[in-house]
């Protein structure tokens, strides 16, 4: 699986977008970016997941570069229960184990 | 509906003591999965379950480490002569992987936190 590239950590206004990248250079073609995140103390919990076009569900939007070697995750309107660890990852079809590396750790403030 | 379950929450114990955790998968997932995290740490893959398929038990870290998963659906984790450096969060997760061909997300359980003293 691609390895992927995090900021450590991002400050976000409450209320505004918050919006994480992730590089993923050496993603193949049939690899899918999925984002999860951690809040503190609870298991990770999964947010989205793009192959090639830009996605969007209640939780967020994933805006996926051409040539897919980087993304952005991004919380329309980041509320203080954002605060966590989010993970991008890039893994293949079915199956797959997940191995997270060290994250953003977005801070929301008031 | 319900998510994945564990149990117990929290568990403390000696050294060299035999441990099981329980995985309760969100029903009708045939995949599950279990994971440790350490303190800080990011997540280390243990053992995968797919249906009747042999496991896929390449991230066990030693033989004191065991799971079984019984009639496709609980499973449980085994670490036997527990080790203090065993402390961990021990997570449980599971996915559908239907219908084909993908791709399917994973579904934690909250973890179960080991103190090995």
């Amino acid at each position: 699986d691609a390895k992927t590239t995090q900021p450590t950590s991002m400050d976000c206004a409450e209320g505004r977008a918050a919006n994480l990248p992730c590089n993923h250079s050496t993603i193949s073609g049939n690899e899918y970016v999925y984002w999860y995140r951690q809040i503190h103390s609870q298991g990770p919990q999964y947010i989205i997941h793009g192959l090639k076009n830009n996605e969007t569900n209640e939780m967020a939007s994933l805006i996926i570069t051409e040539d897919r070697k980087s993304s952005t995750l991004i919380l329309p309107h980041a509320t203080l229960r954002d605060t966590a660890v989010y993970y991008c990852i890039v893994i293949k079809n079915a199956g797959n184990m997940l191995t997270f590396g060290g994250g953003t750790r977005l801070m929301v403030k008031p | 509906g319900a998510g994945v379950s564990q149990s117990p929450s929290n568990k403390v114990t000696e050294k060299g003591k035999d441990v099981e955790l329980r995985c309760d998968p969100i029903s009708g997932h045939t995949a599950l999965y279990w994971y440790r995290q350490s303190l800080g740490q990011g997540l280390e893959f243990l053992i995968y379950f797919q249906g009747n398929s042999a496991p896929d038990k390449s991230g066990l870290p030693s033989d004191r480490f065991s799971a079984e998963r019984t009639g496709g659906s609980v499973s449980t984790l085994t670490i036997q002569r527990t080790q203090q450096e065993d402390s961990a969060v021990y997570l449980c997760a599971s996915s559908s992987l239907a219908p084909l061909p993908g791709p399917y997300e994973q579904y934690f359980g909250p973890g179960t936190r080991l103190t090995v003293t």
